[in-house]
């Protein structure tokens, strides 16, 4: 399968732990995008990465949220002293970063935090 | 204002009805411009893309305004395996980010 792949599928927590979610893009692409989503609404963009270079964050990414994509392949999201208000699906997307170029999105990673 | 706006829906179509979706957007210097389409509960897969002079996929017809700052889908003889939620996707212009709407649900009825 050469789809985007997204790992846990699934992630309960406590509220106040850590976790980290990660993405494997399509191979041939060089852009890398996070996004989260909740219920009734559409996906909103969190950050991107061009490469290994992380060009922009939303101002939805507090400082709890990090990401990395450390040799311009995979790429993590941690969070740190997760909220119940974090309780959403993380989406991650890949292109191949031209103007036209549409978005290729993993399963997502489903997380609750109790 | 939010970036884009879609048709809040839902739409509740009978099999062989056409539908149509319109969607806004606020920055009139986007340039790319989508259609996607979300099943419950799985990631959104891209329908189509949307082009300057309009575009045809099927029984799929998507239109694109800059004047008004709209972009438009249109269904023609729905089934039922179109029940889903299409999202509206807007670029700006440099492509870093695309702004999704929040979807306009969709259920064709028997």
């Amino acid at each position: 399968d050469t789809g985007v792949s997204q790992n846990p599928r699934h992630k309960i927590t406590k509220r106040g732990q850590n976790v980290t979610f990660r993405c494997d893009p399509i191979s041939e692409h060089n852009r890398l995008y996070w996004y989260r989503q909740t219920l009734g609404q559409g996906p909103e963009f969190l950050t991107y990465f061009q490469n290994e270079a992380q060009l922009e964050k939303s101002r939805l990414l507090s400082d709890r949220f990090s990401a990395e994509r450390p040799k311009g392949s995979f790429s993590t999201l941690e969070i740190q002293r997760t909220e119940q208000g974090d309780s959403a699906m993380y989406l991650c997307a890949s292109s191949l970063g031209q103007i036209n170029s549409p978005l290729h999105f993993g399963n997502g990673t489903r997380l609750t935090v109790t | 204002r939010k970036e884009v706006e879609q048709d809040p829906g839902p739409f509740n179509v009978p099999e062989g009805a056409t539908v149509a979706f319109n969607c806004t957007y606020s920055n009139s210097a986007s340039q790319s411009f989508f259609w996607y389409r979300q099943d419950c509960r799985k990631e959104p897969k891209l329908l189509m893309s949307v082009y300057s002079s309009g575009n045809e996929d099927g029984r799929f017809t998507a239109q694109l305004n800059r004047a008004s700052q709209y972009i438009s889908l249109l269904i023609r003889d729905s089934k039922l395996s179109d029940s889903a939620t299409y999202l509206c996707v807007v670029g700006s212009g440099s492509a870093r980010q695309l702004t999704f709407g929040s979807g306009t649900q969709l259920t064709v009825l028997p």
